[in-house]
């Protein structure tokens, strides 16, 4: 069970707006700023969204980023059928020493 | 561009230990804002960070594996490696390493980023009785 919760999956339609939420705690999203990122199963994930809204460079800015006290939202924006994928929410805990935590992933289906 | 490589065995028995090893190309292991990471994924579950060790040797491992874990870096061939002791089925996933960044900052909090920005591709271990 993962400690950042999110929907398991998700669904929209070519041009459509989605959003991917994550929930946590005072510990981990509630001090600590998330990253998001894009996996296709057999490749390595990317970085979509980190600092809870800064897109690395050569990312669409279709995919933006928020966050309100201990939850955050992926939002993609003119959904493409190239964006279906897994997306993980990811937060540094601080419980413990400090450590990263996950969603469980929300898996995308573009219909 | 940075580029990274798992390597290691693909299987390895109950109760023994997993070997990885990450190689670097491409770009240094010895910048003092990275932080050379792990994380696996197990079939059909979420991503699971391991923890991290910096160009010092400094680690930070994730609680649930703490005493498992044990890592390493050698600057001179590039590598950083990772040994997961006592394995069990539990341990069967795609071991994935990561860079992360450590990067200034947040303009509204002055609170610095973190993120892993360089994966591999993954390498899958199985674990056999």
């Amino acid at each position: 069970q993962s400690v950042l919760t999110q929907t398991p999956s998700s669904s929209g339609t070519p041009g459509q707006r989605v959003s991917i939420s994550c929930s946590g705690s005072r510990s981990n999203i509630g001090s600590n700023d998330v990253m998001w990122y894009q996996h296709f199963p057999g490749t390595a994930p990317k970085l979509l969204v980190y600092g809870s809204n800064q897109r690395p460079s050569g990312v669409p800015d279709r995919f933006s980023g928020s966050k309100s006290g201990s939850s955050a939202s992926l939002d993609i924006t003119g959904l493409q059928s190239e964006d279906e994928a897994d997306y993980y929410c990811a937060a540094f805990d601080d419980g413990l020493g400090g450590h990263m935590v996950f969603g469980g992933g929300t898996k995308l289906t573009v219909l | 561009q940075v580029q990274l490589q798992e390597s290691g065995p693909g299987l390895v028995k109950t109760s023994q230990t997993l070997s990885l090893t990450c190689t670097v190309s491409g770009g240094p292991i010895n910048h003092g804002s990275h932080y050379w990471t792990w994380l696996r994924q197990p079939a059909g579950k979420g991503l699971e960070w391991i923890g991290h060790i910096s160009r010092t040797g400094s680690t930070k491992n994730n609680p649930s594996l703490k005493s498992r874990v044990a890592m390493s870096i050698d600057m001179s061939q590039s590598q950083f490696s990772l040994r997961l002791t006592s394995v069990t089925a539990e341990d069967r996933a795609v071991y994935y390493c990561a860079r992360a960044v450590r990067a200034c900052c947040d303009k509204s909090s002055g609170n610095f980023y973190y993120y892993m920005d360089v994966w591999g591709t993954g390498t899958t271990v199985t674990v056999s009785s």
